[in-house]
């Protein structure tokens, strides 16, 4: 088991590139998220999905989309990049575990140290 | 919305204290997870807290929820030098969706 993967480990863009972040997990998790982590400011939400084919925004969705068009894959995309963006973002998987032994555990991936010039 | 804060924000222990980090939520939590970022890593799960009042032991780390389940704190007896990183509380409404706390980075003197 790989767990959570996540790709490309880290990237260079200029301002207005777009690109790509790929997640993949192999735990059959009905839950994934991605979140930015900026010095001080712990994780914030930018997306979330709780299934294939289904997304959701978080707390800081702008400037972001997403796709789940594969339970274990979720991609996050930045049409227009730029420094206010330069981040690492983590992706993470959840499994759904309902009553009474609810869980929301989380498994995160290892990061994409992304920065925008 | 939802706002989780962690204090303190940093904390350095000589290798042999205790450390504590406190969770406070604006809004009352259905549960309460904790993990733990190493420097340079991501974070780890460590423990999920869901009952009013809970206590949970993990060897030398203690977790509570508390009565009110809007604050929960995270104790370690006599620190070791692995548990260096930053400690971060994520918390639930109930839906699947946790907002995390800012985190509380933890340094170990030796």
């Amino acid at each position: 088991n790989a767990g959570v993967t996540q790709t490309p480990k880290f990237r260079v863009l200029k301002t207005g590139q777009s690109m790509t972040l790929l997640c993949a997990q192999d735990m059959n998790h009905e839950y994934m998220y991605w979140y930015r982590q900026d010095p001080g400011m712990g994780l914030r939400l930018i997306h979330y999905s709780v299934g294939e084919g289904t997304t959701a925004k978080g707390e800081v969705p702008d400037g972001y989309n997403v796709s789940r068009l594969k339970k274990q894959n979720f991609l996050l995309g930045l049409e227009s990049a730029a420094p206010s963006q330069t981040s690492v973002y983590f992706c993470a998987s959840s499994p759904f575990r309902g009553r009474p032994k609810s869980s929301y555990e989380q498994y995160f991936g290892p990061g994409t140290r992304l920065t925008v010039t | 919305g939802q706002q989780v804060m962690q204090i303190p924000q940093y904390q350095h222990v000589q290798e042999g204290e205790d450390f504590t980090t406190y969770c406070n939520s604006s809004t009352t939590l259905s549960n309460i997870q904790w993990y733990k970022q190493r420097p340079g890593g991501h974070p780890v799960f460590l423990i999920q807290l869901v009952k009013s009042g809970e206590v949970k032991k993990q060897k030398r780390l203690t977790f509570q929820f508390g009565e009110a389940k809007k604050n929960s704190s995270l104790h370690i007896t006599a620190t070791q030098t692995t548990d260096v990183g930053t400690y971060f509380c994520a918390g639930s409404g109930g839906y699947q969706k946790v907002t995390f706390g800012t985190g509380t980075k933890l340094q170990v003197i030796p």
